[in-house]
This record gives structure tokens, C-alpha cells and sequence, in this order.
């Protein structure tokens, strides 16, 4: 069974840095990785799709990265803002969405 | 139109109460599941139906009934809950289960709370 792993599980940092969230996966096999943004209390955002032959997708101030044969996504967030304080979740497709365990970013104004 | 919609926001109700979840989608999108999400963890997958037919049961309890009237329409149908089964109760809908590139889009989910 695909297992996902997301490292930090917490962050925290001051506004303006640039930060990445880790991602790994255990199944290769995969159709496409995305991320999602979570709001307390709220429903999944999807902020980026990888699709399994690209290599990264870029949308504004993030950028994700994946590497299917080492089993690793990373999310890449530029000049942070306390606006994107909230909870990143990443999600392995096969044969369902197969989530990680999050990683809760905290920024600083 | 790129939306999930999920009604009602929030539910209360009692261990002996019958309700329904409803989550729609007018996207063309022939794959729809139900997720499950405890404070502070990651979603965790229910059922998934794909071209209206249930294809994925992850053991889920018999006090929770899916159906998927027709493609655009998934309702999950609770009987006799449990406190445990409090929870943030998320649709999802794409192109389908096993399409190379499909994309998820989620609802805002139903915090149901069984008192």
C-alpha cells in the first residue's frame, strides 16, 4: 500500500522567507502528485498537479518538484506571507488519492 | 465551473437520527469519492465510485451508505452514527480513478458532529 510522508510536520518562519515542504512516497507507480492547501476547518485547495512525466510545475510564488524514481515531491514556497499560513497537503494518485500526513506552516509577519 | 459542492456546511445530530450528505459537480466528471478527515490528520479515503458504480469500499461501516443517483450526484446516507464518527466529511470528484493526469477538486467539506 502507498505510504506518504510529508516532512516538517510543523513550520514555522518569519514573513519573507523562502521555504520547502518535503514530500515522499513509497510506490512509484504513480499517475500524478498534487498539492492542496487546507484552511482550519476547511475543504482541500489544490494548488499544484505534477503529472507523472513532468519533472515540476510552477503557479506564482510556488513552484513543486517531483522525482518519481526517488519517490520525492518538494513544494517550494517563494517570499512567504502570513497569508499562506495554513496546512499543505500532498496527495500521490494511483489507483485513489493517497495523502500525506501534512506539514502546518506558520508565518510570522 | 471548477466547483464541488457539498451541502449542509455543518450537521448536528443524534445517534439515532437518520441524514444525508450531498456533494455535487457539473464538470463531466465520471469519478467521485468520499473522504474522511479527523482533526489534525490527512483525509482518509471511503468510497469511490467511478462511472456511477461503486469501485472502491475502504471497509467502511455499514452506518454509512453512499449512492450516486446519477454523475453529477453523490449522497452519503448516515444511520445510527457514533460520537467517533464526528468528523470533516469531504467529496471529491475527477476525471476518473485510473486517468492518467486527473486532477482532484474538493469540496468544502460537511462537519458533521454526533452528539
Amino acid at each position: 500500500k502507498q505510504e506518504v510522508t510529508q516532512i516538517p510536520a510543523a513550520l514555522s518562519v518569519p514573513e519573507g522567507e523562502n521555504l520547502v515542504l518535503n514530500c515522499s512516497f513509497t510506490d512509484s507507480a504513480i499517475y500524478n502528485l498534487q498539492w492542496f492547501r487546507q484552511d482550519p476547518g476547511k475543504g482541500l485547495t489544490s494548488l499544484l498537479l505534477i503529472q507523472s512525466s513532468q519533472r515540476e510545475q510552477t503557479s506564482g510564488r510556488l513552484n513543486a518538484s517531483l522525482d518519481k524514481s526517488s519517490g520525492r515531491s518538494t513544494l517550494y514556497i517563494a517570499a512567504s506571507q502570513p497569508g499562506d499560513s495554513a496546512t499543505y497537503l500532498c496527495a500521490a494518485h494511483g489507483n485513489q488519492f493517497y495523502f500525506g500526513t501534512g506539514t502546518s506552516l506558520t508565518v510570522i509577519p | 465551473d471548477t466547483e464541488v459542492t457539498q451541502t449542509p456546511k455543518h450537521l448536528v445530530m443524534g445517534m439515532t437520527n437518520k441524514k444525508s450528505l450531498k456533494c455535487e459537480q457539473h464538470m463531466g466528471h465520471r469519478a467521485m469519492y468520499w473522504y474522511k478527515q479527523k482533526a489534525k490528520k490527512p483525509p482518509e479515503l471511503m468510497f469511490v465510485y467511478s462511472y456511477e458504480k461503486l469501485s472502491i469500499n475502504e471497509s467502511v461501516p455499514s452506518r454509512f451508505s453512499p449512492e450516486c443517483p446519477n454523475s453529477s450526484l453523490l449522497n452519503l446516507h448516515l444511520h445510527a452514527l457514533q460520537p467517533e464518527d464526528s468528523a470533516l466529511y469531504l467529496c471529491a470528484s475527477g476525471l476518473s480513478p485510473a486517468l492518467a493526469g486527473a486532477e482532484a477538486f474538493f469540496g468544502q467539506g460537511t462537519r458533521l458532529t454526533v452528539v
